[in-house]
């Protein structure tokens, strides 16, 4: 268990709908980060949190979006679901310190139908 | 440049036998080399990483080979088991922020 917890772990949703995915990262992280794994485009960085603050930016649409809120944990929001924003969501959260490991959860699967 | 290219897609071993996956980067600046391991159903997990300032670095009866000059770096399993079955990702980053992923290799150890 790497202590890294994604709520919900399935999602079905349809076309144009909007959802929400939660990261309570492990005990003592102040840094999360969310990756989209899909078939064709494998894992892809989406976008870094640090203590509350964005930190990095990687291919995330301008439909999604997340924040971290005070008490450390994750929201990633995705707006106007298209058939193909089904994938796993992955949320990882490290301790933030120059190459300090990532712990990932176990990932949200997101179906849009 | 961000890129990071691993093969092969899929290999079979026997129980036993060593294991090798290979990954090629292009960009100079990264500077930490991480190998993870992802079962079904599960997130990946950490299990061996390097730094280029070493050329091995090994891990029970996983061994990470570095070669800077080639731009290249491989993960050896060693005495490869079933439970060893899994999907392995080579990564690479600057700092450890924003991990490039490889493809992915998904290993079968046949008992």
């Amino acid at each position: 268990d790497s202590g890294v917890t994604q709520t919900p772990k399935h999602l079905i949703t349809a076309t144009g709908q909007r959802v929400t995915l939660r990261c309570s990262p492990r005990s003592g992280d102040l840094s999360v980060y969310w990756y989209q794994q899909s078939l064709d485009q494998g894992l892809q960085f989406l976008i870094q949190y640090y203590n509350g603050e964005e930190r990095a930016k990687g291919n995330i649409l301008e439909r999604f979006s997340a924040q971290q809120f005070p008490d450390l944990h994750s929201e990633l929001n995705l707006s106007s679901l298209e058939l193909g924003d089904s994938a796993l969501y992955f949320c990882a959260s490290s301790i933030g310190q120059i190459n300090s490991p990532l712990h990932f959860g176990n990932g949200t699967r997101l179906t849009v139908t | 440049q961000q890129q990071v290219k691993q093969s092969p897609q899929s290999l079979i071993v026997q129980k036993g036998g060593i294991s090798i996956i290979n990954c090629a980067y292009e960009n100079t600046a990264f500077d930490y080399f991480p190998w993870y391991q992802q079962f079904p159903g599960k997130g990946p997990a950490l299990l061996i990483a390097i730094r280029p300032d070493v050329s091995e670095k090994k891990e029970g009866r996983f061994t990470i080979s570095f070669n800077k000059s080639a731009k290249q770096f491989s993960l050896h399993i060693m005495d490869s088991q079933p439970g060893d079955s899994a999907t392995y990702f080579c990564a690479a980053s600057r700092y450890g922020n924003k991990l490039v992923f490889g493809a992915g290799t998904i290993l079968r150890v046949k008992s």
